[in-house]
């Protein structure tokens, strides 16, 4: 079967370091994605993840452990703009992209 | 030049209505989906289409059908819309190696 599990909720400081934690099962394995989605908009890119590992992208990163089916997306010098959800998704065999239930990360002055 | 577009944006329709939700990408990519959102923001796969085959279909009700005229456009079709269908639907494309790209999203309620 296919899994995807990470945090409700989580609450930081304007200025602070998160990580957001994203476990996750699936029937084969094509890479860990991460998605940013605003209230009322369309997800967007942000990370990607095929082998193990961090990935640097400015104030984000993502780091991926395969044998332990575990990943995190690591935010940086947080700014209230990043309150917002962020959605995990695995990819498996049919190009198909699982996503968890999502995190909605509060950013407080 | 948007490069996944779905319209209409906003769609409010009785239960037992037959309506269609359009998406077309512009990125030239092989593999399309259409995505629900339910109120709990649960991103949750509904179809997907890989050079006109469908390659998934998760457990919907078959009065969702997907149609897939050329590889660069999947539309969503729902007969009979019931109270339970009101969702946020999103389309996505993407190539084999690349991450989705999501369309703006279409807020269907059923009245």
């Amino acid at each position: 079967g296919q899994n995807i599990d990470q945090p409700t909720e989580m609450t930081a400081t304007e200025g602070a370091i998160v990580q957001i934690n994203c476990t996750y099962q699936t029937s084969g394995f094509n890479g860990l994605f991460w998605y940013q989605q605003h209230a009322g908009e369309a997800p967007t890119f942000l990370s990607y993840n095929v082998l193990d590992g961090l990935e640097e992208k400015g104030r984000f990163s993502s780091f991926l452990s395969r044998s332990k089916g575990y990943s995190y997306l690591l935010l940086k010098e947080l700014q209230m703009k990043d309150s917002a959800s962020y959605l995990c998704a695995a990819r498996g065999y049919g190009q198909n992209f699982v996503f968890g239930p999502g995190t909605r990360l509060s950013v407080l002055p | 030049d948007t490069a996944v577009s779905q319209t209409p944006k906003y769609l409010v329709t009785q239960m037992g209505n037959d309506k269609s939700i359009k998406c077309e990408q512009n990125l030239g990519h092989d593999t399309m989906y259409w995505y629900k959102q339910d109120s709990k923001k649960f991103l949750k796969i509904m179809f997907s289409y890989n050079n006109k085959e469908l390659i998934i279909n998760e457990t919907v009700p078959n009065r969702f059908s997907p149609k897939s005229p050329d590889k660069a456009h999947l539309n969503l079709h729902i007969n009979s819309l019931e109270l339970g269908d009101s969702a946020v639907y999103f389309c996505a494309s993407s190539q084999v190696t690349t991450e989705a790209f999501f369309g703006q999203g279409t807020r269907l309620t059923v009245v």
